[in-house]
């Protein structure tokens, strides 16, 4: 298996734009989380999917956000409008149970300018 | 939700020296995960301890799970260079959240 494939590696947007960022999990892993990265507030979850189900988006940051996973090889997260201060390296990773190891994307790099 | 928290954030290391840091939670963890991440790169799983007082090694890194499964540590012993990232810390349970990392610094 390829792992976890996330795209774009890297996106630079202006203000007030549009952003998807797409993950393929791993073939079988019936989770999927979205995370966000920076400097000053880490490694923040985002939203976790269960079989394609969204089942916590209480880190979800504002309505601006939201991720879909229409089925099980496949999930977006779409920013819009986008604004300077969701600049971050957003990754995303499965697992096949809640209570195993979790396997991480390369990551997109989203500049907001 | 579990929220773990670590110490220290940074550690600067010299080359060869011990280190230890720590992850602690207000509330009863049901295991916890141990991730590194090299400087530009993504989070890589090392190691889960499900079990009260369970102790794991992996070559000369410890992980030890505390005996009321609140907290956890990761002791590496002789650092070298290949160390050098940030350690974080996760609670699983579905959610699966992390403490801020360990930055890890080596001198040679």
């Amino acid at each position: 298996d390829a792992g976890v494939i996330q795209s774009p590696r890297h996106e630079v947007t202006e203000m007030g734009q549009e952003v998807t960022l797409r993950c393929k999990p791993i073939s079988g892993h019936d989770y999927l989380f979205w995370y966000r990265q920076t400097m000053m507030r880490g490694l923040e979850l985002l939203i976790y999917f269960n079989n394609n189900v969204p089942i916590d988006d209480s880190g979800m940051p504002e309505d601006r956000f939201s991720a879909k996973m229409p089925n099980a090889s496949f999930s977006t997260l779409k920013i819009q409008p986008s604004e300077p201060r969701d600049s971050a390296v957003y990754f995303c990773a499965s697992a096949k149970t809640g209570n195993t190891e979790a396997f991480f994307g390369q990551g997109t790099r989203l500049t907001v300018v | 939700g579990q929220q773990v928290m670590q110490i220290p954030q940074y550690q600067h290391v010299q080359e060869g020296e011990d280190f230890t840091t720590y992850c602690n939670s207000s509330t009863t963890l049901s295991n916890i995960q141990w991730y590194k991440q090299r400087p530009g790169g993504h989070p890589v799983f090392l190691i889960q301890l499900v079990k009260s007082g369970e102790v794991k090694k992996q070559k000369r890194l410890t992980f030890q799970f505390g005996e009321a499964k609140k907290n956890s540590s990761l002791h590496i012993t002789a650092t070298q260079t290949t160390d050098v990232g940030t350690y974080f810390c996760g609670a699983a349970g579905n959610k699966l959240t992390f403490g801020g990392g360990t930055r890890v610094l080596v001198k040679p």
